[in-house]
């Protein structure tokens, strides 16, 4: 499986938008993009996935650049309940296993 | 829908006894997981089951075993326990069809081994 890189944490200005990068250089052509969060120890959360074309939802955008090596996944307007460690993962189309790295720990300060 | 549900929350094992994390779903999901989450640290794979009578290993399997003979259901049991053991253990499923889908996540299960 190709392997994510992610900055270890970031901030953030509540109502401001968070861009949150991904590198995946490796990844192969049958291979997802998914995002999921963790909010303070919960279990986590969905937030969106895309193969190569930008995908939005009522939560976030994700941006796949053309070469599909890396992404950014966009909070338009975060909220102090944003706060969350945030976990870019790559998986294959039929390999259900999700496997997390260490994530991005995003702080959104009013 | 309740979603993935987790029981017991909490639970405090001294060395060497045992117990079941239970798990249930209500959406009909195919496939279930057990990830384990030690302290400052990403989830780790333990187990899952892409169906009722069928299990495999995960990244980290050693210590645990499962069984899935429903489909709602997927209990996790810690024979042995050891301190190693000590983790916040969630549970979570998908429907894998033609395209991938998410995962739901339950709550997650806090055991302290002593």
């Amino acid at each position: 499986d190709a392997k994510t890189t992610q900055p270890t944490s970031m901030d953030c200005a509540e109502g401001r938008a968070a861009n949150l990068p991904c590198n995946h250089s490796t990844i192969s052509g049958n291979e997802y993009v998914y995002w999921y969060r963790q909010i303070h120890s919960q279990g986590p959360q969905y937030i969106i996935h895309g193969l190569k074309n930008n995908e939005t939802n009522e939560m976030a955008s994700l941006i796949i650049t053309e070469d599909r090596k890396s992404s950014t996944l966009i909070l338009p307007h975060a909220t102090l309940r944003d706060t969350a460690v945030y976990y870019c993962i790559v998986r294959l189309r039929n390999d259900y296993k999700l496997s997390f790295g260490a994530g991005t720990t995003v702080t959104v300060r009013a | 829908n309740a979603g993935v549900t987790q029981t017991p929350k909490f639970r405090i094992l001294k060395i060497g006894q045992s117990m079941t994390l239970q798990c249930t779903q209500d959406m009909n999901h195919n496939y279930m997981y057990w990830y384990r989450q030690d302290p400052g640290m990403g989830l780790k794979l333990i187990y899952y089951s892409v169906g009722a009578g069928i299990t495999d290993k995960g990244e980290v399997p050693n210590g645990y075993n499962v069984s899935r003979s429903t489909t709602e259901d997927f209990p996790l049991r810690l024979e042995l326990a050891a301190p190693s053991q000590t983790s916040v253990y969630f549970c979570a499923s998908s429907y894998e069809g033609k395209l991938p889908t998410e995962a739901f996540f339950g709550q997650g299960t806090r055991l302290t081994v002593v």
